[in-house]
């Protein structure tokens, strides 16, 4: 098993540019969630899904939307990239709640 | 609030020797703290969690804390190697909301031989 597989690895936009950062796994679990993670710093949770067809805000969302049409992905789309948004973004995914959360190596984004 | 306080920032022991790293949260309603372990170029890794009913719990070397009337949850890692050199970090659910993450700001652990 891949476990959860984050493209691409790495990745620079200029200010006002789109991008997709996808984010798939093979466990079959229920939640995933996308969080940043800012030099020195915690990881701070953007957006989370519980299910197919759920998402919720988590404590950073400005800036990003997220879709979730299958189990296994869970994309996250930068709409007008600012330089505020560099940083290295975690996907993870979770059987439920209160069970260990696997994440993925990381999409390292710079935006100039 | 829901914040989560870590310390130390980094801690450098001597291989052999045992560390302790310590978190201290704000929100009576959390029930569950877990501890990721974070290698370079890695995502994180749950290490070891505790439930608020329990007060200890062991995984070989390594070892959680929980002081539900101190709020704070520590962990102890014991016979250190050099291969636990990495960032830790804690974490709590925020308003209680297991899927709501709130992690801290993370430890550097540095053995050295």
């Amino acid at each position: 098993n891949a476990g959860v597989t984050q493209t691409p690895k790495f990745r620079i936009l200029k200010i006002g540019q789109s991008m997709t950062l996808q984010c798939t796994q093979d466990m079959n679990h229920n939640y995933m969630y996308w969080y940043r993670q800012d030099p020195g710093m915690g990881l701070k949770l953007i957006y989370y899904s519980v299910g197919a067809g759920i998402t919720d805000k988590g404590e950073v969302p400005n800036g990003y939307n997220v879709s979730r049409s299958t189990t296994e992905d869970f994309p996250l789309r930068l709409e007008l990239a600012a330089p505020s948004q560099t940083s290295v973004y975690f996907c993870a995914s979770s059987y439920e709640g209160y069970q260990p959360q696997h994440f993925g190596d990381g999409t390292r984004l710079s935006i100039l | 609030g829901e914040n989560v306080e870590q310390h130390p920032s980094t801690l450098s022991v001597q291989e052999g020797d045992s560390a302790v790293i310590k978190c201290t949260y704000s929100d009576s309603a959390s029930n569950y703290f877990p501890w990721y372990k974070q290698e370079l170029g890695k995502g994180p890794q749950l290490i070891i969690d505790i439930r608020s009913n329990v007060g200890e719990k062991k995984d070989q070397r390594i070892a959680v804390t929980l002081n539900k009337t101190a709020k704070l949850f520590s962990l102890h890692i014991t016979e250190t190697q050099p291969e636990d050199s990495a960032v830790y970090f804690c974490a709590h659910p925020k308003g209680g909301t297991a899927s709501k993450l709130t992690f801290g700001t993370g430890t550097r652990l540095q053995v050295t031989l």
